[in-house]
C-alpha cells in the first residue's frame, strides 16, 4: 500500500564517505522532492523535479546532488557527508505544480560517524 | 515571503480533552493548506488538505478550517486519545516559491492517559 517507499530507513556512513539515499512511487506524480529535517526543526527543501526538469534551491550545498532516471525512482546522493548532515532525509511527490497535495516517505535517518 | 507559525510550540493535555492547533502564515494567495503529522523518526502522512475555496475539512476526529483572509488555520482534535501524540505540521504552497511547500515549525502534542 505504500505509495512513496524511501530506503534504506536508518543508514550510516562515514564522514565523507559517499552515500545515496532512494525513493519511488507508485503515484506517477510528476513531481518529486527532497527535504532535509533536522531535529524539532521543519523540512528544509534541499530541490525538486518537474518531469526531469531539476530544481536546486539556492542554499543547497554542492554536496547535495540528484537524480531522476525515471517517472518512478529519484535519488539523493552526499558526495561527501558531513557531521553537519545528520538528518532525517524525506522524498514527497505531487501530482503536479498547481495540484501541491504532498505525499511523503517514511524518510531516511543518516548517521554520519 | 511566505512565513508560516505554528502555536503553540508544544501542548500536553490529558486524554478526552478537545484540543485547537493554530497555524498562520503571512501571504493569502495560497491554493490550498495541508496538515501533516509526525511520529518520532518516521516521515510525514498527511492528515488533511484544505483548499482555498474550501472553509473547513473533516476526517475521523479531526476538523481543519482555513480563513484564508485573516491568513489562518485550525486543526481541532476531538477526545484526544494518547495516539494522537506526534507532531503536527501545516503546510501551505508559496506562489513566490513556484508552489513550493512552506513548513511551519510544528506543535508537539502530548496526550496524557
Amino acid at each position: 500500500d505504500a505509495m512513496v517507499i524511501q530506503n534504506p530507513r536508518y543508514q550510516v556512513t562515514q564522514f565523507g564517505k559517499p552515500v545515496t539515499l532512494s525513493c519511488s512511487q507508485t503515484l506517477n506524480h510528476n513531481v518529486m522532492y527532497w527535504y532535509q529535517q533536522k531535529s524539532s526543526q521543519a523540512p528544509k527543501l534541499l530541490f525538486h523535479y518537474y518531469d526531469k526538469d531539476f530544481n536546486n534551491e539556492a542554499d543547497t550545498p554542492d554536496n547535495f546532488q540528484s537524480r531522476r532516471p525515471n517517472t518512478s525512482f529519484c535519488f539523493l546522493d552526499i558526495r561527501s557527508p558531513g557531521l553537519g548532515d545528520a538528518a532525517m532525509y524525506l522524498c514527497a511527490t505531487s501530482r503536479d505544480r498547481l495540484n501541491t497535495e504532498a505525499f511523503f516517505g517514511q524518510g531516511t535517518r543518516l548517521t554520519v560517524v | 515571503k511566505q512565513e508560516v507559525t505554528q502555536i503553540p510550540a508544544a501542548l500536553s493535555v490529558p486524554e478526552g480533552e478537545n484540543l485547537v492547533l493554530n497555524c498562520s502564515f503571512t501571504d493569502s494567495a495560497i491554493y490550498n493548506l495541508q496538515w501533516f503529522r509526525q511520529d518520532p523518526g518516521k516521515g510525514l502522512t498527511s492528515l488533511l488538505l484544505i483548499q482555498s475555496s474550501q472553509r473547513e475539512q473533516t476526517s475521523g476526529r479531526l476538523n481543519a478550517s482555513l480563513d484564508k483572509s485573516s491568513g489562518r488555520s485550525t486543526l481541532y482534535i476531538a477526545a484526544s486519545q494518547p495516539g494522537d501524540s506526534a507532531t503536527y505540521l501545516c503546510a501551505v504552497p508559496s506562489l513566490e516559491y513556484g508552489n513550493k511547500l512552506v513548513f511551519g515549525a510544528g506543535t508537539i502534542l502530548r496526550v496524557k492517559s
